[in-house]
């Protein structure tokens, strides 16, 4: 079967570095994406990887091994409203999007 | 621009009763998707449409049915609903139907539904 492993719960200090790591096992691989969700909110796109190596967006960089089934979010310089739930899904041969159950990190001042 | 929109926000329904949840995007976008996401679970795919007209089962389609009239409208209707279908619904929309870019989902804000 498929599968996408997140940790369930993190917990990080304002202003410090987190990385939120995904393992997956899926029929195929077209990209893997990560999103965010706060509480009641929709998911919200943060990055997209389809080749090896890290992908930098301001404070959000994402990082790919196709290799090793893996790939992680860094977030640098926390801010209290980083505090949300990160979605990582992986597009599979069927060009489907298999879903984690999400990482809620929780910020701490 | 609206983006996704999706209605209504939140409902109570009685088992046994029908119900369709409505989902609107002004993106133009040629794939839609409906998901459920229950807690301690990722979201899982109900029904998608990669064009309008054409419209196909995702991982958990049993209870759902869906049509796709036209670009724009992706309504979700749950015939006789259950209680274990109790859930947050989300609709989302995409550009391409495979492949070419990133065919980034774009979410609406949900329905939340309690079967009772």
């Amino acid at each position: 079967g498929q599968n996408i492993d997140q940790p369930t719960e993190m917990t990080a200090t304002e202003g410090a570095i987190v990385q939120i790591n995904c393992t997956y096992q899926t029929s195929g691989f077209n990209g893997l994406f990560w999103y965010q969700q706060h509480a009641g909110e929709a998911p919200t796109f943060l990055s997209y990887n389809v080749l090896d190596g890290l992908e930098e967006k301001g404070r959000f960089s994402s990082f790919l091994s196709r290799s090793k089934g893996y790939s992680y979010l860094l977030l640098k310089e926390l801010q209290m409203k980083d505090s949300a739930s990160y979605l990582c899904a992986v597009r599979d041969s069927n060009y489907q999007l298999i879903w984690g159950a999400g990482t809620k990190l929780i910020i701490k001042p | 621009t609206a983006g996704i929109t999706q209605a209504p926000t939140s409902q109570i329904l009685a088992a046994g009763r029908s119900m369709t949840l409505r989902c609107t995007q002004d993106m133009r976008h040629n794939a839609m998707y409906w998901y459920r996401q229950d807690l301690g679970l990722g979201l899982r795919l109900i029904h998608y449409s990669n064009t309008a007209g054409t419209t196909g089962k995702g991982e958990v389609p049993d209870g759902y049915s869906v049509s796709r009239a036209n670009t724009d409208d992706f309504p979700l209707t749950l015939a006789s609903a259950v209680p274990s279908q109790t859930s947050v619904y989300f609709c989302a929309s995409s550009d391409s139907i495979a492949g070419g870019g990133t065919d980034t989902q774009y979410f609406g804000p949900g329905t939340r539904l309690t079967v009772l």
